[in-house]
């Protein structure tokens, strides 16, 4: 089983480019969410979906867009990338109840110089 | 003050000690709480969900106090493959919406 699939792993863009990554999941799971991760915070939650067509803004949206027009699919996309956006990001997925695990894809290192 | 509150460490321990982590959080409507383990560059992964009524597994055990708003993780005879950071993960609803504290690292040397 793939589980959930990030692409890039790596990316490095310059101030003001504008980018999409890419996560899939293979296991039926209607809830999906993307996190930055910087030293010393912990995980944040940028966007995330409860299904298909359904989404929300979690605790860091701004610079950020989503959507969500297949259950398999939750692209993230980088309006106009700025070095505040240096960091590293997961996908994950999970059943959307609680007291499920979360799955996480492998993370996008991204810079921005 | 953040949603999840951990200690960061880093706990540098001898192979064979036990090692508790704390864990507290602010929101009373959380619904599930769990430890998640991440190596280094690594995704998060689930490493157990947190009962009221204390949970288990083999070397690990976790327990939950909903009184005071406190998680705790206890690891007992540590190896050297549990060095990691061990995160503290709490459900506030909606679907699986989880908050992450910044996690606790771990160091387990010979």
């Amino acid at each position: 089983n793939a589980g959930v699939t990030q692409t890039p792993k790596f990316q490095v863009l310059k101030t003001g480019q504008s980018m999409t990554l890419q996560c899939a999941q293979d296991m039926n799971h209607e809830y999906m969410s993307w996190y930055r991760q910087d030293p010393g915070m912990g995980l944040r939650l940028i966007h995330y979906s409860v299904g298909a067509g359904i989404t929300d803004q979690g605790e860091v949206p701004n610079g950020y867009n989503v959507s969500r027009s297949t259950t398999e699919d939750f692209p993230l996309r980088l309006l106009s990338a700025a070095p505040s956006q240096t960091s590293v990001y997961f996908c994950a997925s999970s059943y959307s109840r609680v007291n499920t695990e979360a799955f996480f894809g492998q993370g996008t290192r991204l810079t921005v110089v | 003050r953040k949603e999840v509150e951990q200690d960061p460490g880093p706990f540098n321990v001898p192979e064979g000690a036990t090692v508790a982590f704390n864990c507290t959080y602010s929101n009373s409507a959380s619904q599930s709480f769990f430890w998640y383990r991440q190596d280094c560059r690594k995704e998060p992964k689930l490493l157990m969900s947190v009962y009221s009524s204390g949970n288990e597994d083999g070397r690990f055990t976790a327990q939950l106090n909903r009184a005071s708003q406190y998680i705790s993780l206890l690891i007992r005879d540590s190896k050297l493959s549990d060095s990691a950071t061990y995160l503290c993960v709490v459900n506030i609803g909606y679907g699986n919406k989880l908050v992450f504290g910044a996690g606790t690292i771990l160091r387990v040397k010979s």
